[in-house]
């Protein structure tokens, strides 16, 4: 069985400051994927990041950077100076390959940010 | 560029009520899936559908029922016979690969059964 851990369920910060969003994930498959996806106030989720589970190269977009490690079976993600417009709920997902081609999506619980002015 | 559409927006239902979700997609995706999404839970999978004229069950089907129209754009989602327990807010979302890419999500749907 698959497995996201989000134990962050809110985090409050001030405008400017760094966030670590932390993911943790169990699998037992050797190939996978890893997501981040963001959920605004208006509802609907935006893709953010995918990983596959040969590729522990971290990456960085603009403000936004992610932490893989296969060592510890974390993803974690980081916003730098962060702004109000962060001010979202942050999922995290996998999808394993349990067996032949059968994924299975699962999704993390959710971290909501709240980045105050 | 309209991505992914649900309509409607919000709903109240009695129980015992039927209704349908429609979404529709203009990216040309084999991929479609229905979630839903309950506090402190996350998103579930409750259906999906890899082509035109197909669907499977997901994690939480039992009460629900899709239809992947010819049009291979549209994705159904049915409830026969509302109960309360399926209020929630409800996620139509496609990809170009089966859940392995990108997806893109439409805007939701609240749902209150009352």
């Amino acid at each position: 069985a698959q497995k996201v851990t989000q134990a962050q369920t809110e985090i409050s910060v001030v405008e400017k400051e760094d966030v670590t969003l932390d993911c943790v994930y169990e699998t037992r498959d050797t190939t996978y994927y890893l997501f981040w996806y963001k959920q605004p106030p208006s509802g609907e989720l935006v893709f953010l990041i995918r990983r596959n589970s040969f590729d522990e190269q971290n990456e960085i977009s603009g403000r936004y950077s992610w932490n893989f490690q296969k060592s510890t079976s974390s993803f974690n993600f980081t916003i730098t100076a962060s702004q109000v417009v962060d001010s979202a709920v942050y999922f995290c997902a996998l999808t394993g390959d349990s067996g032949g081609s059968n994924y299975k999506l699962t999704f993390g619980k959710g971290t909501l940010l709240t980045v105050n002015p | 560029n309209a991505g992914v559409t649900q309509t409607p927006k919000f709903r109240v239902l009695k129980t015992g009520q039927s209704m349908t979700l429609l979404c529709a997609q203009d990216m040309n995706h084999e991929y479609m899936y229905w979630y839903r999404q309950d506090p402190g839970m996350g998103l579930r999978l409750i259906h999906y559908s890899v082509g035109e004229g197909t669907t499977a069950k997901g994690e939480v089907p039992d009460g629900y029922n899709v239809s992947r129209l010819k049009k291979k754009q549209n994705f159904l989602l049915g409830l026969e016979s509302a109960a309360p327990s399926q209020t929630s807010v409800y996620f139509c979302a496609s990809s170009y690969e089966f859940l392995v890419s990108e997806a893109f999500f439409g805007q939701g749907t609240r749902l209150t059964v009352v």
